[in-house]
């Protein structure tokens, strides 16, 4: 069965710091993997996303998460966080074929100035 | 486009009322979805929808029903309201075929008294 770890649940980071937020999955299968964002009081967005191919992959604000199939990984990072990087991710798995996304329990950014 | 739309945005019942949560969408997906999200617990399907006319569970369904009125709409019941339905829903829609992304609603935040 499916299931995703997100190790941290909440993470403090100072302004212009780098970040890694973790997140480990298990399947049997081959799987999509996605990171979606919620920025307070709203629905969830996605930031990025793993298909197939280039095992890293890049959001249009900097953050950048790279598929590990033999670690069963896909952690996020940003080399530099902002202020406005304040949210809620949630790491996302689905196997290939399925309706279905499992996600994790969600990582809280703090950013501290 | 406006996307995923929900009504309402807050609502507060007491135990043993019923209600009915509407979602839309009009980005002519066929999948759509209806998940709830508690304190450190991440979002939890409750029940999909992978075409119109056709509804199935999901990992916390107890206590709710599904309607899939069209290929726009899904709504979500309560039929008798529990303190432990408190919490807050989210109303998702995919297109198949396209990797299992999935595009969120606002939310509704529902409080159970």
């Amino acid at each position: 069965a499916q299931s995703v770890t997100q190790l941290d649940s909440q993470v403090p980071v100072f302004e212009e710091a780098p970040v890694e937020l973790r997140c480990n999955y298990s399947s049997s299968v081959s799987v999509y993997l996605f990171w979606y964002v919620q920025y307070p009081n709203q629905g969830l967005q996605l930031l990025l996303k793993y298909l197939s191919g280039s095992t890293l992959v890049e959001s249009i604000n900097g953050f950048e998460a790279e598929f590990n199939k033999s670690q069963t990984s896909f952690h996020l990072r940003k080399p530099s966080v902002h202020i406005s990087d304040t949210a809620e991710y949630f790491c996302a798995v689905s196997d290939v074929g399925d309706d279905k996304i499992i996600f994790g329990k969600g990582t809280r950014l703090h950013i501290l100035p | 486009n406006a996307g995923v739309t929900q009504t309402p945005k807050f609502q507060v019942l007491k135990t043993g009322q019923s209600m009915t949560l509407q979602c839309a969408q009009d980005m002519n997906h066929n999948s759509m979805y209806w998940y709830r999200q508690d304190p450190g617990m991440g979002l939890r399907l409750i029940y999909y929808s992978a075409s119109e006319g056709t509804t199935d569970k999901g990992e916390v369904p107890n206590g709710y029903n599904v309607s899939r009125l069209n290929k726009r709409e899904f709504s979500l019941r309560l039929e008798s309201a529990a303190p432990s339905q408190t919490s807050v829903y989210f109303c998702a829609s995919g297109r198949q075929g396209a990797f299992n992304e999935q595009f969120f609603g606002p939310g509704t935040r529902l409080t159970v008294l």
